[in-house]
């Protein structure tokens, strides 16, 4: 079975401060994501990555980073953090090839919030 | 471009009663198509999808989907419902490849005992 795990799974910061938001998958995808996911907007693409020190903009960047350093990690950064950001933070992961294409795996989700 | 409407937030349903969860999309290109379910304080999982093929896909946990070209509709069904089925389901839609999978907003499902 595919595992996408996530360092935390509820987080407190406050306004201002640097959050690192860390992914890890163990299967070995080339495809991975950051997600937001909240009541009434459903999931928002935040970045994602196809490759190792690759990164494309989702729909809503803005005040996010990120970084892929190796293949099964992609972590999520928060420069400074504001309190619109409080969210649910989700990652996920797929491979490349027919049949699995955009099969998405996700991790549990890390609830964020900034006070 | 390529987006997704799930036309009901909520659905209650008492147990043991059929379920249909509706969802629509547009694309200009071939699609695949997906729907997740997302239990309480979990990550969403995969529940089935669409590639090709027959147009009647079937799932885990006795959910099936059924793709419609001509009204551009995938709706999720459930002839019985459990307790255990109350959870958020998200409809999702991918032309393939490298493009960017687009998720409905979710559609609350709540089972009734």
């Amino acid at each position: 079975d595919v595992k996408v795990t996530q360092s935390s799974r509820y987080l407190v910061k406050r306004t201002g401060e640097k959050v690192f938001l860390e992914c890890v998958q163990d299967m070995d995808h080339e495809n991975m994501f950051w997600y937001r996911q909240d009541p009434g907007l459903g999931l928002r693409l935040i970045y994602f990555s196809y490759d190792v020190k690759m990164k494309e903009k989702g729909d809503i960047p803005e005040g996010y980073s990120v970084s892929r350093e190796k293949k099964e990690r992609f972590s999520l950064i928060l420069e400074s953090a504001s309190t619109n950001q409080t969210s649910m933070y989700l990652c996920a992961s797929s491979a490349i090839g027919t049949g699995e294409a955009d099969t998405q795996y996700f991790g549990p989700g890390t609830r964020l919030t900034v006070l | 471009a390529q987006s997704v409407t799930q036309l009901d937030s909520q659905v209650p349903v008492f147990e043991e009663a059929p379920v249909e969860l509706r969802c629509n999309y547009s694309s200009s290109v071939s699609v695949y198509l997906f729907w997740y379910v997302q239990y309480p304080n979990q990550g969403l999982q995969l529940l089935l999808k669409y590639l090709s093929g027959s147009t009647l896909v079937k799932g885990i946990n006795g959910f099936e989907a059924e793709f419609n070209k001509s009204q551009t509709s995938f709706h999720l069904r459930k002839p019985s419902v459990h307790i255990s089925d109350t959870a958020e389901y998200f409809c999702a839609v991918s032309a393939g490849g490298y493009q960017k999978v687009t998720f409905g907003i979710g559609t609350k499902l709540q089972v009734i005992p």
